[in-house]
């Protein structure tokens, strides 16, 4: 089961910042939290991840609370390519074959004109 | 630049006549996955491969079979398709099982 909790749906407006939270309470020392989002009729696309200092790259911020069981996945100036499913994963950080991605139902984020 | 392709992106197959989705990779990594996602549902993982190890999900169907000829071609083999498998196809690969994962775009499978 997905240890994450996510809103069924968002919007937002083009060229404004989309707050995509995600609540993940259980989270253990060892897990990293991920974002993946899905656009319509392609496979997921990785985004970012972060085990507990703020991340950023060309794409989105994630911003981890300080006592880890929440994250907020932004996306400083959304535009319409980027109205997708978005999907907070936690993984453990090491490899094996229990490491693996277990997908929630996500945030489908639309962003409006 | 595609670098986890999958061919075709649509298949068409009759109810339990065998079918092979194909994946490739030109990012030399180490591990490959297949996801199945039905309609309106989330990725789920099948099985993957650590180099030639294979690791089957405990509640993966024996009707569905993989094969890793070399580094850069994982299949999946359905070897009687249901009407229940009709469903999206995911490949996805990653340089180690703790490292982000990158998506082909899926094969649609569809039973007749």
């Amino acid at each position: 089961d997905a240890k994450t909790t996510q809103p069924p749906s968002m919007d937002c407006a083009e060229g404004r910042a989309a707050n995509l939270p995600c609540n993940h309470s259980t989270i253990s020392g060892n897990e990293y939290v991920y974002w993946y989002r899905q656009i319509h009729s392609q496979g997921p696309q990785y985004i970012i991840h972060g085990l507990k200092n703020n991340e950023t790259n060309e794409m989105a911020s994630l911003i981890i609370t300080e006592d880890r069981k929440s994250s907020t996945l932004i996306l400083p100036h959304a535009t319409l390519r980027d109205t997708a499913v978005y999907y907070c994963i936690v993984r453990l950080s090491y490899g094996g074959a229990t490491n693996k991605l277990i997908f929630g139902t996500g945030t489908l984020l639309a962003v409006q004109p | 630049d595609a670098m986890v392709i999958q061919n075709p992106r649509y298949q068409v197959t009759q109810f339990g006549k065998p079918v092979t989705l194909s994946c490739s990779q030109t990012l030399n990594h180490n591990v490959m996955y297949w996801y199945q996602q039905k309609s309106s549902q989330a990725p789920k993982l099948l099985f993957h491969y650590y180099d030639k190890d294979f690791n089957n999900e405990a509640d993966t169907p024996d009707n569905f079979q993989s094969r890793r000829p070399n580094t850069s071609f994982c299949f999946l083999d359905i070897r009687s398709p249901g009407l229940g498998d009709a469903a999206m196809y995911l490949c996805a690969t990653s340089s180690h099982e703790n490292q982000p994962q990158h998506f082909g775009d899926g094969t649609r499978l569809s039973i007749l």
